[in-house]
């Protein structure tokens, strides 16, 4: 069964300050990874996605993320955080194949926390 | 632009009570799910359906039971509360194509005490 692992629980930057958010996913042959971001009091919502193609995906927000297949990561990556970056956010991983998003794993969440 | 809507936002159980947690959606999808989160343990998928009249068991369903019997909602039913159901639940649906982004409700919180 495919597993996500993220490494850090918390991450406290300071403002403006960069920060990456690991993530590491087990081996299959083809993977789809996500990034979700949980603001306070909210559901998630889909920050980023890689399915094929480039391995370097954007986001609207300054985020980008890079698939290793190699390495099997995908981490996130900002250049200069913003208070309201603040949030949790979670890696999740399906294989290729039959299925849709019932067959998403989802890791344990790293929250973020841009201080002033 | 409603979305996912979720109701109540927060409810308080007595262990063996009973309750239903509501989930509606406006964007015509096929896909429906119910997570649950806990701390530090990210999301469990609970049940899921693929469309009206058909569910299916997730990774977590013991103590919970679904049905769907309209597109738009899916609601989840606790029977017996137990302490151990104490969680966020989440709604969430997609468009059903492979890799359709999840869209969720702003959750419900559930103690059982």
């Amino acid at each position: 069964a495919q597993s996500v692992t993220q490494l850090d629980s918390q991450v406290p930057v300071f403002e403006e300050a960069p920060v990456e958010l690991r993530c590491n996913y087990s081996s299959s042959v083809s993977v789809y990874l996500f990034w979700y971001v949980q603001y306070p009091n909210q559901g998630l919502q889909l920050l980023l996605k890689y399915l094929s193609g480039s391995t370097l995906v954007e986001s609207i927000n300054g985020f980008e993320a890079e698939f290793n297949k190699s390495q099997t990561s995908f981490h996130l990556r900002k250049p200069s955080v913003h208070i309201s970056d603040t949030a949790e956010y979670f890696c999740a991983v399906r294989s290729g194949g039959q299925g849709g998003s019932e067959k998403l794993v989802f890791g344990k969440g790293t929250k973020l926390t841009v201080n002033p | 632009n409603a979305g996912v809507t979720q109701t109540p936002k927060f409810r308080i159980l007595k262990i063996g009570q009973s309750m239903t947690l509501q989930c509606t959606q406006d964007m015509n999808h096929n896909y429906m799910y119910w997570y649950r989160q806990d701390p530090g343990m990210g999301l469990k998928l609970i049940y899921y359906s693929v469309g009206a009249g058909i569910t299916d068991k997730g990774e977590v369903p013991n103590g919970y039971n679904v049905s769907r019997s309209t597109t738009e909602d899916f609601p989840l039913r606790l029977e017996l509360a137990a302490p151990s159901q104490t969680s966020v639940y989440f709604c969430a649906s997609s468009s059903g194509t492979d890799n359709s982004p999840l869209h969720f409700g702003n959750g419900t919180r559930l103690t059982v005490t």
